[in-house]
């Protein structure tokens, strides 16, 4: 069976400070990763999206980017963080050719102060 | 671009009492549909789909949803909760068809009390 991992599950960094969070799958070969975030009192947002290893795209620009250095290991990075990157980010998979289903991993709560 | 409206961002409800749970969306291409629950310290779980075909769709756990193309919505409904169903409720909203990537576009959210 598959298994997403996500950690760390709550983060508190100070503002300017790096960050990594990691996410792994197994099980499966070949995913689609996803990087999702959700502020506080808003909806979920895709970030990243990667189709395989050492190809990201993003969503939207920010502060944070985000890396595939193996199959089934997908990164979100910073290198300065700041106080709007707080929030509940969200690993999850889908296989190749069926994007419609998504496997979410339990999420990382991030707070910068 | 695509938006997801979650009407309520919290629903209290009795025990066996049924609840819906509102959603409704804009997009100007056709659209999957999509309801995740996420139970407390746990990730986000697929509860039910909407693809094609009828639009009445069955979930996990007892839950439905009605796909309405003209009021562009997609309401979760279950006739009777348990407490065991206090959770946090996300609708969500994809392209249909194209590359199928997980592109999701989510609701704010509503947080289900269930109380006894």
């Amino acid at each position: 069976s598959q298994t997403i991992h996500q950690w760390p599950a709550t983060l508190v960094q100070p503002v300017g400070s790096p960050l990594s969070l990691e996410c792994t799958v197994e099980g499966t070969s070949n995913p689609n990763l996803y990087w999702y975030r959700q502020a506080a009192g808003r909806g979920l947002q895709l970030l990243f999206y990667s189709v395989g290893i050492g190809q990201i795209s993003s969503e939207v620009p920010q502060n944070l980017s985000a890396s595939r250095p193996q199959d089934r290991q997908f990164i979100l990075s910073s290198k300065k963080l700041l106080l709007s990157d707080s929030g509940f980010y969200l690993c999850a998979w889908s296989q190749q050719g069926a994007g419609e289903k998504l496997f979410f991993g339990s999420g990382t709560q991030l707070s910068v102060l | 671009a695509q938006s997801v409206t979650q009407l309520d961002s919290q629903v209290p409800v009795f025990e066996e009492a049924p609840v819906e749970l509102r959603c409704n969306y804009s997009s100007s291409v056709s659209v999957y549909l999509f309801w995740y629950v996420q139970y407390p310290n746990q990730g986000l779980q697929l509860l039910l789909k909407y693809l094609s075909g009828s639009t009445l769709v069955k979930g996990i756990n007892g839950f439905e949803a009605e796909f309405n193309k003209s009021q562009t919505s997609f309401h979760l409904r279950k006739p009777s909760v348990h407490i065991s169903d206090t959770a946090e409720y996300f609708c969500a909203v994809s392209n249909a068809g194209g590359t199928s990537y997980g592109k999701l576009t989510f609701g704010q959210g509503t947080i289900l009390t269930v109380h006894p």
